[in-house]
């Protein structure tokens, strides 16, 4: 069993629209979660964590985080064509900085 | 303030040989951390360093190996090159390694394996 599980999507968006992402994780001992966006060919760059239960919004984005459903999702607000990347959810088990990633989920945002 | 630094960015080896990949955390962290990232398994943990000390490893053969220096720097090493490690090596650092750390990314080593 994954870790980490995402839809890898792609998932389709009008721009000015919000696109949802979703992330799940089997460990009930996680402690902290992150967001990461990965444009085609570079590194991961960070978005946003969140460390407990409830939203946190940070721009145009809002991570949520529910522990008992052990679910993360992130929200893109007023999706631009600039955000069209792979949205990697990662998960720290409290073990230091091993983090667990999903395998990304395609975000394509049409003009 | 100086991110990630990876060198090289971009590398190509044979079978059998052995590479080694260099890393500079951003000044200040001491956490340094190793992933190999590819199409069919995504990003996996390889080890984590802090103050010269592996903390963790990640569940790849003995032909991955890492240090880290006084300086925080790092290098990882992969011997006896195989096939399927054709892979961005990315490599990740943060401040203290504590636990909900952020860890952040460099631009990565594209290791090509012909």
């Amino acid at each position: 069993q994954k870790e980490v599980e995402q839809n890898s999507g792609p998932l389709s968006v009008p721009e000015g629209a919000i696109a949802s992402l979703n992330c799940t994780y089997s460990d009930r001992v996680s402690q902290s979660f992150f967001w990461y966006r990965q444009y085609s060919g570079k590194s991961p760059e960070l978005i946003m964590s969140i460390y407990s239960n409830g939203d946190k919004e940070d721009g145009r984005f809002t991570a949520q985080l529910n522990k008992a459903s052990q679910y993360v999702s992130l929200l893109i607000r007023d999706s631009q064509p600039s955000d069209s990347a792979t949205y990697l959810c990662a998960v720290n088990t409290d073990n230091f900085n091993k983090f667990y990633f999903g395998s990304g989920t395609k975000l394509n945002v049409k003009p | 303030k100086a991110g990630v630094t990876q060198t090289p960015r971009y590398l190509i080896k044979t079978r059998g040989q052995q590479v080694t990949l260099s890393c500079s955390p951003i000044s200040g962290h001491r956490s340094v951390s190793w992933y190999q990232q590819t199409p069919g398994q995504g990003l996996q943990f390889l080890f984590e360093y802090f103050s010269e000390t592996q903390r963790n490893k990640g569940n790849f053969p003995g032909r991955f190996s890492g240090r880290q220096f006084s300086n925080s720097r790092s290098e990882m090493n992969v011997s006896t090159l195989e096939l399927g490690d054709s892979a961005l090596y990315l490599c990740a650092s943060s401040s203290d390694g504590s636990s909900g750390n952020t860890i952040y990314f460099g631009e990565g080593s594209w290791l090509t394996v012909v």
